[in-house]
């Protein structure tokens, strides 16, 4: 069965803590992304990555950090210096850059009290 | 500023009937444009994408049309389905040199079909 994978679906957190998303893919896709979904708002690109080893920040990176050590995972990390973290992280992927379609996955929701 | 813009914000029809979206869009360079659908709580699903060159492109009851020269686009739903309730979001892609393409996403449109 392939396609992308994120856990948990849900995710509460006290406020000062880092918390770590986990996106896992089997389409054997190279690139792979974060997105922001605020209510009222369109998506908003955290973080990308085009190749393993390799990422870039979006538009929205600060208070976040990610890391590319396979080809199959990307995990977002919320620090305690994202000042909002409350939202729904989508992370997708795509067989490259460019023009490709990008498969998202089932989304997380974080709430942060 | 790169934008893509959509309306109506949300919009409520009876099963069985047709409703049009629209988005507008300021992106440039163009590359292509793309509608997803987003049930409540769960990831986009594509639904169509359209280059510059193309002006519809039908997915079963969806259909997509693309004006490039007003920078319109718009997604047609035929004979509306209960599970057709969801947000639809257009997605407009700029493309750069070196085969950077960067998306622009709109706040969609929240459809409700009701019985």
């Amino acid at each position: 069965d392939g396609g992308i994978t994120q856990s948990p679906k849900y995710l509460f957190r006290k406020e000062g803590q880092n918390v770590t998303l986990s996106c896992e893919q089997n389409l054997n896709h190279d690139a792979m992304y974060w997105y922001r979904q605020d209510p009222g708002q369109g998506l908003r690109l955290i973080y990308y990555s085009q190749i393993v080893n390799d990422f870039q920040k979006g538009d929205i990176a600060e208070g976040y950090s990610v890391s590319r050590e396979k080809k199959e995972s990307f995990p977002l990390t919320v620090t305690s210096a994202q000042k909002n973290p409350t939202a729904f992280y989508l992370c997708a992927s795509s067989m490259g850059q460019g023009t490709y379609e990008q498969y998202f996955g089932p989304g997380t929701r974080l709430t942060v009290t | 500023k790169n934008q893509v813009e959509q309306s109506p914000q949300s919009l409520i029809i009876l099963e069985g009937k047709n409703c049009t979206l629209q988005c507008n869009y300021t992106v440039s360079p163009f590359s292509n444009l793309r509608w997803y659908k987003q049930d409540t709580g769960r990831g986009p699903v594509s639904l169509t994408i359209m280059t510059f060159s193309e002006n519809t492109k039908s997915n079963g009851r969806y259909t997509a049309t693309l004006d490039a020269d007003t920078k319109q686009s718009s997604l047609h739903i035929t004979a509306s389905q209960l599970s057709d309730s969801a947000s639809y979001i257009c997605v407009v892609s700029a493309g750069f040199s070196g085969g950077y393409n960067k998306l622009i996403f709109g706040a969609g449109t929240r459809l409700a079909v009701h019985p």
